[in-house]
């Protein structure tokens, strides 16, 4: 069964920390994404990769950086944490070309 | 600016009922529109997608109706069940998604049996 893999379910972390969220696929996909769903606001962008050491900036990503240094490892790095940042995290991947994306179960994350 | 917008942001149906979501867009740019549906402590999972080269798509009890000149497309459940119940986005793209979807608020639907 192909999957998605977010390393922690919930995490919670102080003010100015730095923190590190990690996904894993299995299905050998080229693009991978990074999203962060708040309630009423749906799911954002924060940044997306088309290859191992690709990034793109999405929608949002201010206070953000990611890490693909594997094709099926793309990291998610919270500079210095606040609480505006508190939130749920949502891992996909994508193959090249065409098709959905998978996504992962998410890691809900609270800064305090 | 939000460039999808999903209506309604909840919605109650009778078991056995049609489920209808509505999204419109602005960027007529977007060539692929999928819906994504999620249950409580999980990712969103595809349910459907649609090109704008048809105006309708169905698979099963699911059917997505686009119209490329009004700029909208909705999705359909008939015979709704309560195991429908869950958190439905709409969402859009460039490029098959290559660069990311751009999501609806979401639609919690609620299946009464």
């Amino acid at each position: 069964d192909v999957k998605v893999t977010q390393s922690s379910r919930y995490l919670v972390k102080r003010t100015g920390e730095k923190v590190f969220l990690e996904c894993v696929q299995d299905m050998d996909h080229e693009n991978m994404f990074w999203y962060r769903q708040d309630p009423g606001l749906g799911l954002r962008l924060i940044y997306f990769s088309y290859d191992v050491k690709m990034k793109e900036k999405g929608d949002i990503p201010e206070g953000y950086s990611v890490s693909r240094e594997k094709k099926e490892r793309f990291s998610l790095i919270l500079e210095s944490a606040s609480t505006n940042q508190t939130s749920m995290y949502l891992c996909a991947s994508r193959p090249q070309g065409d098709g959905g994306y998978t996504f992962g179960s998410g890691t809900r994350l609270t800064v305090v | 600016q939000q460039q999808v917008k999903q209506s309604p942001q909840s919605l109650i149906v009778q078991k056995g009922g049609i489920s209808i979501i509505n999204c419109a867009y602005e960027n007529t740019a977007f060539d692929y529109f999928p819906w994504y549906q999620q249950f409580p402590g999980k990712g969103p999972a595809l349910l459907i997608a649609i090109r704008p080269d048809v105006s309708e798509k169905k698979e099963g009890r699911f059917t997505i109706s686009f119209n490329k000149s009004a700029k909208q497309f909705s999705l359909h459940i008939m015979d709704s069940q309560p195991g429908d119940s869950a958190t439905y986005f709409c969402a859009a793209s460039y490029r098959g998604g290559a660069d990311g979807l751009t999501f609806g608020k979401g639609t919690h639907l609620i299946i009464q049996p």
